[in-house]
């Protein structure tokens, strides 16, 4: 079975300072994993994926993920943190062999970034 | 811009009545899928689509909930008759998630957020 954990509700950090949102995931066959971002009152926002290739993966407004098969992690990065980025990410998983299209959400993660 | 939209933005209803969530997918997606969002249960999976024919709807509450898909450009979701425990944002999103061509991210609308009374 497919599944995904977000372990922190909540992360602060400092305008300007990196930031990281971790994620772990748990899946038969092969992940493609995704990250989504949420500001209130909105849908979903894609972010970024990891489907095949490069463990580094960019995505829009400066973030980026690495994929780490080792340790079965999908850790949401960004250098360097604005106020803007404040609001609820997503990390998503699919197994891609599983011959399912269900995506696993995981329970969502607060960023908060302090001015 | 192409985008998922949803209709109504936001229904209030009482307990026992009809209400019907519509649906319009990006244009030349192949799946589409039907989530609600609360605060205690965060984001489930209540069915999806492939190419307009259902594949999973296990996440529906069968007796109350249905979906359907008329035509590519709709999908609709149903739950009659609703009760307050169903009160919460409902979202679609579509994607290429299959086959040649495949992207496998999916866009959201903006959900319909539904209060039951």
């Amino acid at each position: 079975a497919q599944s995904v954990a977000q372990p922190e509700d909540q992360v602060n950090v400092a305008e300007g300072n990196p930031l990281t949102v971790k994620c772990t995931y748990s899946v038969s066959g092969n992940p493609y994993l995704f990250w989504y971002v949420q500001y209130p009152n909105r849908g979903l926002q894609f972010l970024l994926k990891y489907i095949t290739g490069d463990n580094l993966v960019k995505g829009s407004y400066g973030f980026e993920a690495e994929f780490n098969k080792s340790q079965t992690s999908f850790h949401l990065k960004k250098p360097s943190a604005l106020v803007s980025d404040s609001a609820l990410y997503f990390c998503a998983v699919r197994d891609s062999t599983s011959g399912t299209y269900k995506y696993i959400f995981g329970t969502g993660t607060r960023l908060k970034v302090l001015a | 811009d192409a985008r998922v939209t949803q209709t109504p933005r936001h229904k209030v209803t009482e307990m026992g009545q009809e209400v019907t969530m519509r649906c319009q997918p990006i244009l030349g997606h192949n799946t589409v899928f039907w989530y609600r969002q609360t605060m205690m249960q965060g984001l489930e999976l209540l069915a999806y689509f492939r190419n307009r024919a259902p594949l999973d709807d296990s996440g529906m509450p069968k007796d109350r909930f249905s979906a359907e898909m008329p035509d590519a450009t709709l999908a609709t979701l149903k739950i009659q008759p609703s009760e307050p425990r169903d009160s919460a944002v409902y979202f679609c999103a579509s994607g290429l998630v299959s086959g040649s061509g495949s992207t496998y991210e999916q866009y959201f609308g903006p959900g319909t957020r539904l209060t039951v009374t």
